[in-house]
């Protein structure tokens, strides 16, 4: 079974540009996660679909993030226009279900730069 | 509301020794889900452990045991037989109300040849 995949694993970008991330679930997992990891701090939840719905999108910084998820498979998250303060490790995880017993998945993460 | 603590920035361990990394949590809800992930250098997460909170035993997975003590609300790894492999940050993650998670800061750890 394939694990979570992101794309693209790293980018740098100027201040005021646009980056889409792109996140691969496990296959036949319905709920998708992003979560950030600002350098030096925690990593924090951002949001959860169920399918192509947004279950939970109280983590999201600001207005200039935009998560979507078509069709209940992959996600992108579009930071635009991006900040210095943006720069972070941006994690997509992946469960079957949503009791706390289920396991998130995690991919390998994406590494935006902003400059 | 929901805490997770480790306390512990960084740790060595010799090599083939065991190493402990704590973790302390906060919760009022009854059903929640602890789980411990490594973060290699190369970035990703990668799943390790997972202990329930109404699990009545202590979760074991290979080298990688969960001292789990309910009453003090604590979840401490265990690494035994530590490899230089190992080398990696550890996260302690509570899982509660369905999907809400938290992470903790992390901890590094350094495994000596």
């Amino acid at each position: 079974e394939a694990g979570v995949t992101q794309f693209p694993s790293h980018s740098v970008i100027e201040k005021g540009q646009t980056v889409t991330l792109r996140c691969d679930p496990i296959s036949g997992h319905d709920n998708l996660y992003w979560y950030r990891r600002v350098m030096g701090k925690e990593i924090k939840f951002l949001l959860h679909f169920v399918k192509e719905s947004k279950q939970d999108e109280s983590g999201m910084p600001n207005n200039r993030f935009l998560a979507e998820r078509t069709g209940g498979t992959y996600s992108t998250l579009k930071v635009q226009p991006a900040e210095l303060e943006d720069s972070g490790v941006y994690f997509c995880a992946s469960s079957r279900g949503i009791k706390s017993t289920d396991t998130q998945y995690f991919g390998p993460g994406t590494r935006l730069t902003v400059l | 509301a929901q805490k997770i603590t480790q306390t512990q920035p960084g740790m060595f361990v010799q090599e083939k020794e065991a190493v402990t990394l704590d973790c302390t949590y906060d919760t009022s809800d009854q059903s929640y889900g602890l789980f411990w992930y490594k973060q290699p250098s190369s970035g990703e997460m990668i799943f390790l452990i997972y202990q329930g909170s109404y699990d009545e035993q202590n979760a074991t997975e290979g080298r990688y045991s969960l001292n789990f003590q309910k009453a003090r609300k604590s979840a401490n790894l265990v690494i035994s037989a530590s490899q230089l492999g190992d080398s990696a940050m550890y996260f302690c993650a509570l899982r509660w109300g369905g999907f809400k998670t938290i992470f903790g800061a992390g901890t590094r750890l350094f495994v000596k040849a």
